[in-house]
């Protein structure tokens, strides 16, 4: 069984441009979760699905922020425009809606915007 | 306005002696706890958990102590390995909210000296 896998692991981008991360949870987690971590601080948490379903969004999702779980599988986060202020860690987590609370974490996408 | 906190950024702890790391939360309304460890460029590593209807949890060298009255919960690790090295973060949620968002600290890194 793998765990949650995050591609890419690290992305340079200029300010300005799109840019857009995948994640995929472990297969039979039904719950995918997105947060953002910076330097110094926790992971914040940004919006999570069920199945194919964005149930909730924080107001850190501003409106450049996207995203998706086509399939209810694989997730996508898009950032358009983005801004320096947009540098982080983003992180994916993912868990069956039934039985333990435990999230599961993938390694993250790095995001450095110059 | 932080709802979970952890308010020593580092520890140094001897190996073979205990580490004790400490966690404080203001909402009343969490009833699950959660202890994650993070090394550099990795996603957080799930390590143990505890309910609110329990005031201890052992794992192993790890142990979860949950004051509800003082809202304070803290990590034990016995005996402190070289290998625990790493960013310990400290996680609640709020069952009842349905969308089971972790809210983090801003953790705690640990040092073990050989």
């Amino acid at each position: 069984d793998t765990g949650v896998s995050q591609d890419p692991r690290h992305k340079i981008t200029k300010r300005g441009q799109n840019v857009t991360f995948r994640c995929d949870p472990i297969s039979e987690h039904n719950r995918l979760y997105w947060y953002r971590q910076t330097l110094g601080q926790g992971p914040e948490f940004l919006t999570y699905f069920q199945n194919e379903a964005q149930l909730e969004k924080s107001r850190l999702l501003s409106d450049r922020f996207s995203a998706e779980r086509p399939k209810g599988s694989f997730s996508t986060l898009e950032i358009q425009r983005t801004e320096q202020g947009d540098s982080a860690m983003y992180l994916c987590a993912s868990k069956y809606s039934r039985g333990q609370e435990t999230q599961y974490f993938g390694p993250g996408t790095r995001l450095l915007v110059l | 306005d932080q709802q979970v906190k952890q308010n020593s950024p580092s520890l140094s702890v001897q190996e073979g002696r205990i580490s004790i790391l400490n966690c404080d939360y203001t909402n009343s309304m969490f009833d699950y706890f959660l202890w994650y460890k993070k090394y550099p460029a990795e996603g957080p590593t799930f390590l143990i958990s505890i309910s609110s209807i329990k005031d201890k949890n052992e794992d192993g060298r790890f142990t979860v102590f949950l004051n509800k009255s003082a809202k304070h919960l803290s990590l034990h690790i016995v005996p402190s390995q070289p290998g625990d090295s790493a960013v310990y973060f400290c996680a609640a949620l709020y069952s009842g909210a349905g969308s089971y968002q972790l809210t983090f600290g801003k953790g705690t890194k640990l040092s073990v000296i050989p």
